[in-house]
């Protein structure tokens, strides 16, 4: 199976900063990656779907990038209601893999 | 709009089987696959396997071929799965997945597994 590393595992920021969450592939997966916000208590929500396609409603201070192995995905300017556990999950290959998660908490 | 609605809580002795349940509604059932994905408390998510309703094909993660059976009824768009032998590592939530990309998902279910 294909491993996703996601990092960090946790972020503490304050409303209005910049936010960047990695994931790295164990091999490539083309641009096969999606990106998940879970809030505390929901189920996940699709928020970015190959890579930087922004999935329908989804506000535009979210943006993904990468391809093959490296991905990114970025909060421009974080708001209180981005609480939440983010995950990075790959759909190239089967089965498909989630990364660790990041955990966003606000100050 | 899509809903995928999920059975409720689970309470199950070790060694016993549960069925879970996920009844969809907001688009017709037959055209994209049902996955199940686990949440093990305050952990990742992993993917268990897929059902496609149309022709009631299924693909199973290696982990969990064993463990859980996939089944649908397409008159009640209804998707399930069953959980066999269960273990307290099999206590989670569990949520069925439907759409591009996992884009609409189930409520969860809390399965507990404890004597």
């Amino acid at each position: 199976s294909i491993v996703m590393t996601q990092t960090p595992k946790f972020l503490l920021v304050s409303a209005g900063d910049r936010v960047t969450i990695t994931c790295k592939a164990s091999q490539s997966v083309s641009n096969d990656v999606a990106w998940y916000q879970q809030k505390p208590g929901q189920s996940p929500k699709l928020l970015i779907y190959y890579a930087s396609n922004r999935y329908t409603g989804v506000p535009d201070r979210f943006t993904g990038s990468g391809y093959g192995t490296d991905f990114t995905f970025t909060i421009s300017t974080v708001q209180a209601e981005d609480l939440a556990v983010y995950f990075c999950q790959q759909d190239y290959s089967s089965p498909p893999t989630f990364g660790g998660g990041t955990k966003l908490e606000i100050k | 709009e899509v809903q995928l609605q999920q059975s409720g809580p689970e309470l199950v002795k070790p060694g016993a089987s549960v069925k879970i349940s996920c009844k969809a509604s907001g688009y017709t059932f037959t055209d994209y696959n049902m996955h199940w994905v686990k949440q093990s408390h305050g952990k990742s998510l992993e993917w268990i396997g897929y059902i496609y309703p149309y022709n009631g094909g299924t693909g199973y993660n290696q982990k969990f071929k064993s463990k859980a059976t996939l089944t649908v009824d397409n008159s009640s768009s209804t998707a399930y799965m069953e959980l066999r032998s269960l273990t307290s590592e099999d206590s989670a939530v569990y949520y069925c997945a439907s759409g591009t990309w996992f884009a609409y998902w189930g409520q969860g279910t809390l399965v507990t597994v404890s004597a």
